[in-house]
């Protein structure tokens, strides 16, 4: 199986940190994907990597930046952390070049920014 | 552009009966494929069945089943004697022809299961 692993389920900061997530997955995927989820707007994609210390920015990147120095680990980067970013934030990997494949995802991380 | 668009913020169904959530699409690649997604309140995206754009049939998974309707863009679960179990999000999610990976989402449809 699969095995899609972030490093927190609960963070909480303040406005003005920053703060890392991380995601670490397992099964050698070239793909690697960060949402956010908030009630109401179902999940949206901040960025996706297809490969190492390649991204690309997904529908909201504002505010966000990312980093794939490996292949199994994808770090979604908060450079000055404000409220309007807590939110539960859900990272994703899949094989590349398959179409039926599903996305895999972790846990997701609740973040509080106070 | 792809868009989902999922009408049910919150469905009832009681134990053991059928229970349908809708999901309407919008696309203009000629090929792409569908998701549905659970999510339990512990959080984690369950991953349920695919159908893809060009199957002759309808994608079945034990207890799910996906009613695909292309020329009317909807892509509606089944889900089949429902179990206290099933009470999550379910989200619906398209893969387009970009040649990226990503998926579009709904917004979800909370079902919850009574005894």
């Amino acid at each position: 199986d699969v095995k899609v692993t972030q490093s927190s389920r609960y963070l909480v900061k303040r406005t003005g940190e920053k703060v890392f997530l991380e995601c670490v997955q397992d099964m050698d995927h070239e793909n690697m994907f960060w949402y956010r989820q908030d009630p109401g707007l179902g999940l949206r994609l901040i960025y996706f990597s297809y490969d190492v210390k390649m991204k690309e920015k997904g529908d909201i990147p504002e505010g966000y930046s990312v980093s794939r120095e490996k292949k199994e680990r994808f770090s979604l980067i908060l450079e000055s952390a404000s409220t309007n970013q807590t939110s539960m934030y859900l990272c994703a990997s899949m094989e590349q070049g398959q179409h039926y494949q599903p996305q895999h995802f972790g846990d997701g991380t609740r973040l509080s920014i106070l | 552009a792809q868009k989902i668009t999922q009408t049910q913020p919150g469905m009832f169904v009681q134990e053991k009966e059928a229970v349908t959530l809708d999901c309407t699409y919008d696309t203009s690649d000629p090929s792409y494929g569908l998701f549905w997604y659970k999510q339990p309140s512990s959080g984690e995206m369950i991953f349920l069945i695919y159908q893809g754009s060009y199957d002759q049939q309808n994608a079945t998974e034990g207890r799910y089943s996906l009613n695909f309707q292309k020329a009317r863009k909807s892509a509606n679960l089944v889900i089949s004697a429902s179990q206290l179990g099933d009470s999550a999000m379910y989200f619906c999610a398209m893969r387009g022809n970009s040649g990226y990976s990503t998926l579009t989402f709904g917004k979800g449809t909370m079902l919850l299961v009574s005894p």
